[in-house]
């Protein structure tokens, strides 16, 4: 499988909930970043945690990051319909030095209003 | 500011005849610059990265090849396309040494 898998695929919610958002990795890495896609469009920075971190807030985002799990967890608090989208999580590769991110599979999260 | 502009948006192509797909970066120099695809519903696959002017390095043996002619230009290009060429292409690009990357809209390619 590949380096960084979102769980679940897909979450639907309804507006004002939190959304939680899962990302497991296989390597040793640098850091850990988090990406937001629209339909049919590019992707967007969101959220970037160094491997030494274990959480890290932006508005109302909030990662943490268990490097001995090699896992990442993104929350999303009091959700909006305009949250609406896929999210990934994106690792470099800490094994090797190659610092070209590696993509997972995503989560598409819908928050109904 | 920096920015990054990817054409065509969308584009439909024949099986066997050629591709070329264009990314360019403005507002910065010696950029490492990135092709991936998208399947429908999935995660991106990293095709072709570059740290530098006619520097690529090929992540996946496929019909594809890029090329990197000017320092804030990355070309993918096809002699021949395949029906499973088809996918959602970004190019992107990061500031050397950097970390994160900032993408393009993307081409959406159907290969008929």
């Amino acid at each position: 499988s590949q380096q960084g898998e979102e769980d679940p695929q897909a979450l639907s919610i309804q507006e004002g909930e939190n959304a939680t958002m899962n990302c497991s990795y296989k390597t040793s890495i640098n850091n850990l970043q988090w990406y937001r896609q629209n339909s049919g469009r590019g992707l967007v920075h969101l959220i970037l945690i160094r491997s030494n971190e274990r959480e890290k807030h932006s508005g109302r985002l909030r990662v943490t990051l268990d490097t001995s799990k090699k896992s990442s967890s993104l929350l999303i608090t009091a959700s909006r319909a305009a949250d609406t989208a896929s999210y990934f999580c994106a690792t470099d590769n800490g094994d090797t030095g190659r610092r070209a991110l590696t993509f997972g599979s995503g989560t598409r999260l819908q928050v109904q209003p | 500011s920096q920015t990054i502009h990817q054409w065509p948006a969308t584009l439909v192509q024949p099986v066997g005849s050629p591709l070329s797909l264009e990314c360019t970066v403005e507002g910065t120099s010696n950029p490492n610059l990135y092709w991936y695809r998208q399947a429908a519903g999935r995660g991106l696959q990293l095709l072709f990265y570059s740290v530098g002017i006619g520097q690529i390095s090929s992540e996946v043996p496929q019909n594809l090849s890029a090329s990197r002619p000017q320092d804030r230009q990355f070309i993918l290009s096809s002699k021949k396309l395949l029906l499973s060429d088809s996918g959602f292409y970004l190019c992107a690009w990061s500031k050397t040494g950097g970390t994160e990357a900032f993408f393009g809209q993307g081409t959406r390619l159907t290969v008929v």
